[in-house]
């Protein structure tokens, strides 16, 4: 069965730092999205950053980027200067059954200490 | 403004009622898809539809039915709501790739309690 792997339930990061977060996917295509998405209190779904496979540039937006290696199928992402609105739960997602749909780890809830 | 909107954002009802929770995309997306999500379960996909008249299983499709018969709407009807079906839904479209879907827009989510 195809799966996504969101290792750490919880993570803490004191403002200002810098924190990863982890994932790991398992697909047998060549050509896809990876997504992180992120969940505030509000519960609305936001985008945080979308990597395309076939490009080896790793993604950036402002102060969130990834690390994607495609070979080890894994695509973490990174926060740096941590800010207290970053406080979520964030989800990584790819497309499972032959690119038909987006599945979602179970998620990591990130707090941002002052 | 670009937006998926779904209704009701909050319903409480009763075993066996049945309910229809609407979702509307203004996006032209052929791609639309309903999500459930439960605490420490993350979101797991209920249906989905690449275009019209077109939809499919997602992994937890028991207990919903949906159709597509306009490109813009996606409504998820519960024929016979049970307690286990109480959960946070989200409803989302997106352009479709070859590569999947280019990027999901989301609802702000519709909580549904069974009694």
């Amino acid at each position: 069965a195809q799966t996504v792997t969101q290792s750490q339930p919880e993570m803490s990061v004191q403002e200002a730092e810098t924190v990863t977060l982890s994932c790991t996917y398992d697909t047998s295509e060549s050509d896809y999205y990876l997504f992180w998405y992120k969940q505030p209190p509000s519960r609305q779904m936001i985008l945080v950053i979308r990597q395309e496979a076939y490009k080896q540039q790793n993604a950036t937006e402002n102060r969130f980027s990834v690390n994607f290696q495609k070979a080890a199928k894994s695509f973490s992402l990174k926060i740096s200067d941590s800010q207290l609105g970053d406080a979520a739960m964030y989800f990584c997602a790819y497309p499972t059954g032959a690119n038909s749909k987006l599945t979602f780890g179970k998620g990591i809830t990130l707090s941002v200490r002052p | 403004e670009a937006q998926v909107t779904q209704n009701p954002r909050y319903l409480i009802t009763v075993t066996g009622k049945k309910l229809t929770v609407t979702c509307s995309q203004n996006m032209n997306h052929e791609y639309m898809s309903w999500y459930r999500q439960d605490p420490g379960l993350g979101l797991r996909q209920i249906y989905y539809s690449m275009n019209v008249e077109v939809t499919d299983k997602g992994d937890v499709p028991e207990g919903y039915k949906v159709s597509r018969k306009e490109k813009r709407n996606f409504p998820l009807i519960l024929e016979s709501p049970s307690p286990n079906q109480t959960s946070l839904y989200f409803c989302a479209s997106s352009l479709w790739v070859a590569g999947g879907p280019r990027e999901l827009f989301f609802g702000e989510g519709s909580r549904l309690t069974v009694l």
